[in-house]
């Protein structure tokens, strides 16, 4: 069974500038998650999708990022523009419900320079 | 306010010798507690989830129980490969899904 794809592995920008994330969850998983890990933290979460609506986005900085997830399936993380505190590991996730155990991508490096 | 904390911060092990590791929670409505392992450069694994008080899982080396207040994550005669960062999660009545701060485990030869 193929896992969470994420894409791009690695980015680097500058403040002020935009970027985007993708990912495609496990096939019939239902809930997907973005999470923001920033060096020595957990995960935190920033938006919880169930099918292709929100859930919850109460920790999303909504000024600046922004998410969708079209048809229920793939899905795609914005930030515009960056800021040099958004450097962090941006994790893709997804379940088959929303009480199961998530499964994660590999995630996106981002840098902001 | 909800809150997962996990302790020690940073636990080293000689190879071989058992130690626990914890995860206390003060959630509303906890509906399931997630144990993930997470080595440097990759996304968290997902090694157990326990539903409810009194349960258990095993699997190698690891053991997971769960109380009402908090989980352990039980290491018994840990080798080399076992060093990571462990994370646990707690998913609430809200069905938001919060994480701890990890603990990172290094097991010496």
């Amino acid at each position: 069974e193929a896992g969470v794809a994420q894409s791009p592995r690695y980015k680097i920008i500058e403040k002020r500038q935009s970027v985007a994330f993708w990912c495609n969850p496990i096939s019939g998983h239902a809930t997907l998650y973005w999470y923001q890990q920033i060096l020595g933290q957990g995960p935190k979460l920033l938006i919880q999708f169930q099918n292709n609506g929100v859930v919850d986005d109460s920790q999303l900085p909504k000024d600046r990022f922004s998410a969708e997830r079209l048809k229920g399936v793939d899905s795609t993380l914005k930030i515009q523009p960056a800021k040099l505190e958004d450097s962090a590991v941006y994790l893709c996730a997804s379940s088959f419900r929303s009480n199961t155990e998530a499964f994660f991508g590999q995630g996106t490096r981002l840098t902001v320079v | 306010e909800d809150q997962v904390t996990q302790s020690p911060e940073a636990l080293r092990l000689q190879e071989g010798e058992s130690s626990s590791l914890n995860c206390s929670y003060t959630v509303s409505g906890l509906r399931g507690l997630f144990w993930y392992r997470q080595d440097p450069g990759k996304g968290p694994e997902f090694l157990f989830t326990l539903y409810s008080a009194g349960e258990e899982k095993e699997k190698e080396r690891l053991k997971a129980t769960l109380t009402k207040k908090e989980s352990f994550l039980h290491i018994t005669a840990p080798k080399p490969e076992d060093s990571a960062t462990y994370l646990c999660a707690v998913n609430q009545n809200r069905n938001q899904f919060y994480f701890g701060t990890g603990t990172s485990l290094t097991v010496i030869p």
